[in-house]
């Protein structure tokens, strides 16, 4: 069955440090994974998106997320976090049925100032 | 670029009460969703709709009814509102299947 399990509900990181939120997934096929970011009061917005080729995608505001074939995992990194990071993310693979994604729990970032 | 405006912002409502959640894209997408959002659990798909009066059920569609009329609007109603039910409910729309889905802001349900 496909699945994605975000193990850390939520992180707490200083202003300046680095940043790595861990994800791994389940997948019977070709995964095509997605991060997504959902800052306070607001809907989601694409970060990043992977389907295929490099497995190091980059994605706005200097995120980037890895893909390991070996360790099922897509975990997404930044360099420096800013306070402005403070926000849920989303791990989201898609389904067998093409028009349907699974979302993991997300993991709660808080940066502290 | 386009926008997802989801109406009302907030609900609030009766237990037992049939309530109805809006959702506008000006995207021109042929595919939209909505989606539930509680805390802790991530999102899980109500309906999905692939077209202009398509409809498909997602994971969680019992005790909510769905329709798309136009290409532009998807709308989602709680048939009996219940209090375990207070929760974000999120419209997306994407062009095709999995490509990049587009969210509104939300409407946050509140059952008295």
């Amino acid at each position: 069955a496909q699945s994605v399990t975000q193990p850390d509900a939520r992180v707490t990181v200083s202003e300046g440090a680095s940043l790595q939120l861990r994800c791994k997934y389940s997948s019977s096929g070709t995964p095509y994974l997605f991060w997504y970011v959902q800052y306070p009061r607001q809907g989601l917005q694409l970060l990043l998106k992977y389907y295929s080729g490099d497995p190091v995608v980059q994605g706005v505001n200097g995120f980037e997320a890895e893909f390991s074939k070996s360790n099922s995992s897509f975990h997404l990194r930044k360099a420096s976090v800013h306070w402005s990071d403070s926000a849920v993310y989303f791990c989201v693979l898609r389904d067998t049925n093409a028009y349907k994604v699974i979302f993991g729990k997300g993991t709660h970032l808080h940066v502290l100032p | 670029g386009g926008i997802i405006t989801q109406t009302p912002k907030f609900l609030i409502g009766q237990e037992g009460q049939k309530l109805t959640l809006k959702c506008q894209q000006n995207f021109n997408h042929d595919t939209m969703y909505w989606y539930r959002q509680d805390s802790g659990k991530g999102l899980r798909l109500i309906y999905y709709s692939i077209t202009e009066n398509d409809l498909q059920k997602g994971d969680l569609s019992e005790g909510y009814d769905a329709s798309r009329e136009k290409k532009s609007s998807f709308s989602l109603t709680v048939t009996s509102a219940q209090k375990n039910e207070m929760a974000v409910f999120l419209c997306a729309s994407s062009i095709s299947g999995s490509e990049t889905l587009y969210f509104g802001s939300g409407t946050r349900l509140t059952v008295l």
